[in-house]
């Protein structure tokens, strides 16, 4: 059975510093990876997609990169605002639609 | 715009008592599926549906029911059979390919009086 650990639970930083975020997951036969970003009491927004061919992917200030060999993916958002703010997930997708979830890391940036 | 609706965003239930949450989603996406959310953890899949008329059990699924009758809507029954069902429900659709990413309603926090 696929595992998604994120560790820290929760980080905080003060404004401008550089976020780092973790996700390691047990089973590297995965079909992609997403980062998903959660607001409070919200649904999730998805922030990049990496395929399993991909080492990462980009998006403004967001990068994430993916080594399959080692389960592992990282989360990069440069320059932190108050405004990113919130939880983040990763999920791996394994196979038939479905997404096996890590429990979130929620970020607080403090201005 | 196109997006995924779900309704109520607080629904509050009974002992005993059946309760439906709405997910709607005008986005011509084939698959759908129904997640719940308890603090701490991460979200677990209770059942999906990859065309009408069709769905499939989940890792949580005991206690839920569901129906796919129209490709636009997918509501989830929380029946009195689920025993402990606070939690925050989400939908969730996607494109029928593994590939695609997942497009995420509003949520339903649903709590237990």
């Amino acid at each position: 059975k696929q595992e998604v650990t994120q560790i820290p639970a929760a980080l905080s930083v003060p404004e401008g510093e550089n976020l780092v975020l973790n996700c390691s997951f047990t089973d590297s036969a995965i079909y992609n990876l997403q980062w998903f970003r959660q607001d409070p009491g919200k649904g999730l927004t998805s922030l990049l997609l990496i395929q399993s061919s991909q080492r990462e992917q980009t998006s403004g200030r967001l990068n994430a990169s993916l080594d399959k060999s080692s389960g592992r993916s990282t989360l990069y958002i440069a320059a932190s605002q108050p405004g990113d703010s919130a939880t983040y997930l990763c999920a791996v997708n394994v196979n038939d639609y479905k997404l096996s979830f890590g429990a979130g890391t929620t970020v607080t940036v403090r201005a | 715009d196109g997006g995924i609706t779900q309704s109520p965003k607080y629904l509050f239930r009974k002992e005993g008592q059946n309760v439906t949450l709405s997910c709607e989603q005008n986005l011509n996406h084939d698959a759908m599926y129904w997640y719940r959310q308890d603090p701490g953890q991460g979200l677990r899949l209770i059942y999906y549906s990859q065309i009408v008329n069709d769905f499939q059990k989940g890792d949580i699924a005991e206690g839920y029911s569901v129906s796919r009758e129209k490709k636009e809507s997918f509501p989830l029954t929380v029946t009195s059979a689920q025993k402990n069902p606070t939690a925050f429900y989400l939908c969730a659709s996607s494109i029928a390919t593994r590939v695609e990413t997942q497009y995420f309603g509003p949520g339903t926090r649903l709590l237990v009086l």
